[in-house]
């Protein structure tokens, strides 16, 4: 069976330093892969996705960036956080006309 | 453009009650709807989905939910609401076309059960 995994699953991070976070799914091959961020417990905004090794689709413009070094390997980075990057960030896998699975999640809080 | 709204913030029901979490849908052709469930400080759980076929969908934990085309609605229900559905509930259509790989998603419905 395939899982997904997170971490770190809390971070505390001052304004200004840099961020890795790190996403990973087993038992499956070439999946699609997602970061969200989630604000105050609610809506989700889509940041990037990820068709394939390399491929990043950037959604919102911002301080974000993302990597797919490996095929099920996804990672969320900052050289710089601010206090608006704050929040709960969540990364999914998916395939084919098949619905998303989510990770545990990291809570992100910058101080 | 594709998009979602789920008109309500907040449902509250007694347990025992039947419950309903509203959603209703933009999007040109078939969608793909799915209904996803988020406890607090969790990742979102995979409820049910509707691609094609029957109207009523049934899903995890006893929850279905409803495809209207003409009314473009896709409600969540459960005949017999516990206190444990307590939760927050995301709808989410897929993209079409060039943002087939995308999946959009509401606002959410706190959902509060009471004893």
């Amino acid at each position: 069976s395939q899982t997904i995994h997170q971490w770190p699953a809390t971070l505390v991070q001052p304004v200004g330093s840099p961020l890795s976070l790190e996403c990973t799914v087993e038992g499956t091959s070439n999946p699609n892969l997602y970061w969200y961020r989630q604000a105050a417990g609610r809506g989700l905004q889509l940041l990037f996705y990820s068709v394939g090794i390399g491929q990043i689709s950037s959604e919102v413009p911002q301080n974000l960036s993302a990597s797919r070094p490996q095929d099920r390997q996804f990672i969320l980075s900052s050289k710089k956080l601010l206090l608006s990057d704050s929040g709960f960030y969540l990364c999914a896998w998916g395939q084919g006309m098949d619905e998303q699975y989510f990770g545990p999640g990291t809570r992100l809080t910058v101080t | 453009a594709q998009s979602v709204a789920q008109p309500e913030d907040q449902v509250n029901v007694a347990e025992g009650n039947p419950l309903t979490v509203k959603c209703t849908y933009s999007v040109s052709g078939n969608p793909y709807l799915f209904w996803y469930v988020q406890y607090p400080n969790r990742g979102l759980q995979f409820l049910l989905k509707y691609i094609t076929g029957d109207n009523l969908v049934k899903g995890s934990y006893g929850f279905e939910a409803e495809f209207n085309k003409s009314q473009t609605s896709f409600h969540l229900k459960k005949p017999s609401a516990l206190v444990s559905d307590s939760a927050l509930y995301f709808c989410a259509v897929r993209g079409k076309w060039g943002n087939f790989n995308k999946f959009y998603f509401g606002s959410g419905t706190k959902l509060n059960v009471k004893p």
